[in-house]
């Protein structure tokens, strides 16, 4: 069975550093995708960008290039999402999701999401 | 503003047929065949119900079927169940990045 497990709810103040992941398994980790998607309190689906477990290439979506890192360590199945410096507008749910199939942007499997609260 | 663009609500009663309309433009949901729908319920992670425009994953009811007209996809699901009332969100790919609809809200009466 595919799963991918996230990490636990952070509560963070702004300009704080965080990293949350994503571990994949029941699966070869290294031959899907993994996206995160942000979804803000009671808004819509996000998508943040991908990323390559096989050799960490990464693709972004521009409204956040710049402003999230997406790293995976294939060693331990597990992709992160990494900020350096939250805002408070950075608060929300983040999923992760992995490619449904090779070469599709389609997402069949999902974590179960990390709640960030980003307060001071 | 999302890039694809669906009504903020539909409503149904049990056991009639809803239609949910996505438009996009002919660079996107017109220009190929990526249009995926997902559902989400309250608190739940979004649950893939339609890709490649009408093909479903296996284990999704077949009550869910998708279809697509120039530049406006549709989901449509017949026999509402009250299970069905969820967010629905439409999404395909476009100048190498994932983009979402606004997301529609299907209430059953």
């Amino acid at each position: 069975e595919v799963k991918l497990v996230q990490s636990g709810a952070e509560v963070k103040k702004p300009g704080e550093s965080l990293r949350i992941s994503c571990k994949g398994s029941g699966y070869s980790f290294t031959s899907y995708w993994i996206s995160w998607v942000r979804q803000m309190p009671g808004k819509g689906l996000e998508w943040m960008g991908k990323i390559d477990p096989s050799d960490s290439y990464t693709n972004y979506s521009p409204s956040f290039q710049g402003h999230v890192t997406i790293s995976a360590d294939k060693s331990i199945s597990t992709a992160y999402l990494l900020w350096s410096s939250l805002k408070a507008s950075d608060t929300a749910m983040y999923y992760c999701a992995r490619q449904y199939y090779d070469s599709s942007d389609y997402y069949r499997a999902w974590g179960q999401g990390t709640l960030v609260t980003v307060s001071s | 503003q999302s890039a694809l663009t669906q009504p903020a609500s539909v409503s149904g009663f049990p056991r009639q047929s809803i239609t949910i309309s996505c438009t996009g433009t002919s660079s996107d949901v017109g220009g190929d065949n990526y249009v995926s729908w997902y559902q989400q319920h309250p608190g739940k992670a979004p649950k893939l119900m339609i890709y490649d425009v009408n093909n479903r994953p296996s284990g999704v009811s077949n009550r869910f079927s998708g279809s697509k007209s120039g530049n406006t996809a549709s989901l449509t699901i017949s026999g509402l169940q009250a299970e069905d009332e969820a967010d629905y969100y439409c999404s395909t790919y476009t100048s190498s990045s994932l983009v979402f609809g606004g997301g529609t809200k299907l209430t059953v009466l």
